[in-house]
């Protein structure tokens, strides 16, 4: 089974500042996706990023960029010139590439709740 | 585009009662997912369905837990009797089939006193 790490419970960011949240993952499997979703305060997840495991280029999504180490199994978040509104839990997620069943579920890290500071 | 649509937002009830949560996927999304959110952790997925088809309830309690889509839309998250270890956030996803983004609902709180 695979699991997903994110040591750092909580970190703060000056605002215009960059922050790096920090994720490792384990699993036997080749070609799979890994995401990063962020959790406003009572508000429902979105999609930040995503990153397919056979491209070598690290995604990047305006201010938000990962840095993808495959043979470290490492999936880090650098978010740049951050803003208020990136207060939020970021979650770390897995999902195998292919299930032969059909079966695409998440696997999520426990989260970083980050704080934009003013 | 209208996005995941669940109710109710917030539910207390005390233990051995039932409970019920409904989501509306995004039109279009044959692949629903419930999801359960325990306060400090990352969701866990309790069930996926393909239209009306159960692709994983692996992890879904199911002395407990049962949930249908029984015309391939909406559905709905039951938990009978309900244990103190059921609050959490559940949170229903959808997505269309094969494509790796879900898309998350805003989530029904539940407090088991």
């Amino acid at each position: 089974a695979q699991t997903v790490t994110q040591s750092q419970p909580e970190m703060s960011v000056q605002e215009a500042e960059t922050v790096t949240l920090s994720c490792t993952y384990d699993t036997s499997e080749n070609n799979y996706y890994l995401f990063w979703y962020k959790q406003p305060p009572s508000r429902q997840m979105i999609l930040v990023i995503r990153q397919e495991a056979y491209k070598q280029q690290n995604a990047t999504e305006n201010r938000f960029s990962v840095n993808f180490q495959k043979a470290a199994k490492s999936f880090s978040l650098k978010i740049s010139d951050s803003q208020l509104g990136d207060t939020a839990m970021y979650f770390c997620a897995f999902m195998n590439s292919y299930s032969g069943a059909g079966s695409y579920q998440l696997t999520f890290g426990k989260g970083t709740k980050l704080s934009v500071i003013p | 585009e209208a996005g995941v649509a669940q109710s109710p937002r917030y539910k207390i009830i005390e233990k051995r009662q039932s409970v019920a949560f409904w989501c509306n996927p995004i039109s279009g999304h044959a692949t629903l997912y419930w999801y359960q959110q325990i306060l400090g952790q990352g969701p866990k997925l309790l069930i996926q369905f393909q239209n009306n088809g159960v692709v994983d309830d692996s992890q879904l309690p199911k002395d407990r837990f049962s949930a249908e889509r029984l015309k391939g839309v909406d559905s709905t998250l039951k938990i009978q009797p309900a244990k103190l270890e059921d609050s959490a956030v559940y949170l229903c996803a959808s997505s269309f089939p094969l494509v790796r983004e879900q898309f998350f609902g805003p989530g029904t709180r539940l407090t088991v006193l």
